[in-house]
């Protein structure tokens, strides 16, 4: 199985500033890389898959990066909507399980 | 528009089993599969398994595959997800998903429902 590790464990920004999430998988899934982002009592919703492409009706602030083991979500200029937990997932092979994620907090 | 409703919350006992159901709506039901996650209460997401619509395939984790099943009734474009045995550390939200096949990201998620296992 495929691990992902996803860091930090929580970010602390300002409304107004870039976030930089990082996931990394134990061994290569290729593009097969997907991020979510969960507010509190939602279900996630998927931003990104294939690493970088955008989901429709995500808003570009949000960029996905990466492939192979290394895999970056950027969000710039951070909206108060945006504060929430982002998980990644791998899907270039089953099980395709999620990383723990990463919550961005307002500092 | 495309939507996944799901049944409502459930309570209970250890031993006992839940069927949870989820309707889809918006899309052609048969062309798209479902998957479920479920997560524990402050914890992550657990991916469980997944569900062809079109021809009833399954593919579950590792650590559920004895207490899980997962089916579709293409007549109702209902998928249903039965967990058996229930223990205390099955208390979750699950929730179901659409996906384009047995390995892939899901673009569209149900509301959830929650499960609670208690004596």
């Amino acid at each position: 199985e495929i691990v992902l590790t996803q860091s930090p464990g929580t970010l602390s920004l300002s409304p107004g500033e870039r976030a930089t999430l990082s996931c990394r998988a134990s061994q290569s899934v290729g593009s097969y890389l997907a991020w979510y982002q969960q507010k509190p009592g939602q279900a996630p919703r998927l931003l990104i898959y294939g690493a970088s492409g955008r989901a429709p009706g995500i808003p570009d602030r949000f960029s996905g990066s990466g492939s192979g083991t290394d895999f970056t979500l950027t969000i710039d200029r951070l909206e108060p909507e945006d504060f929430a937990v982002y998980y990644c997932q791998q899907y270039g092979s089953s099980p395709p399980d999620f990383g723990p994620g990463t919550k961005v907090d307002i500092k | 528009q495309i939507q996944l409703v799901q049944s409502g919350a459930e309570v209970k006992k250890p031993g006992a089993s839940v069927k949870v159901s989820c309707k889809a709506s918006g899309y052609t039901f048969t062309t798209f599969g479902i998957t479920w996650v479920r997560q524990a209460p402050g914890q992550g997401l657990e991916w469980m398994g997944w569900i062809s619509a079109y021809n009833g395939n399954s593919n579950y984790a590792q650590k559920l595959q004895d207490r899980v099943t997962m089916t579709t009734d293409t007549s109702t474009n209902t998928a249903y997800m039965e967990l058996r045995s229930l223990r205390s550390d099955d208390t979750a939200v699950y929730y179901c998903a659409r996906v384009n096949g047995a390995v892939s990201a899901a673009n569209y998620w149900g509301q959830g429902t929650l499960v609670t296992v208690s004596s």
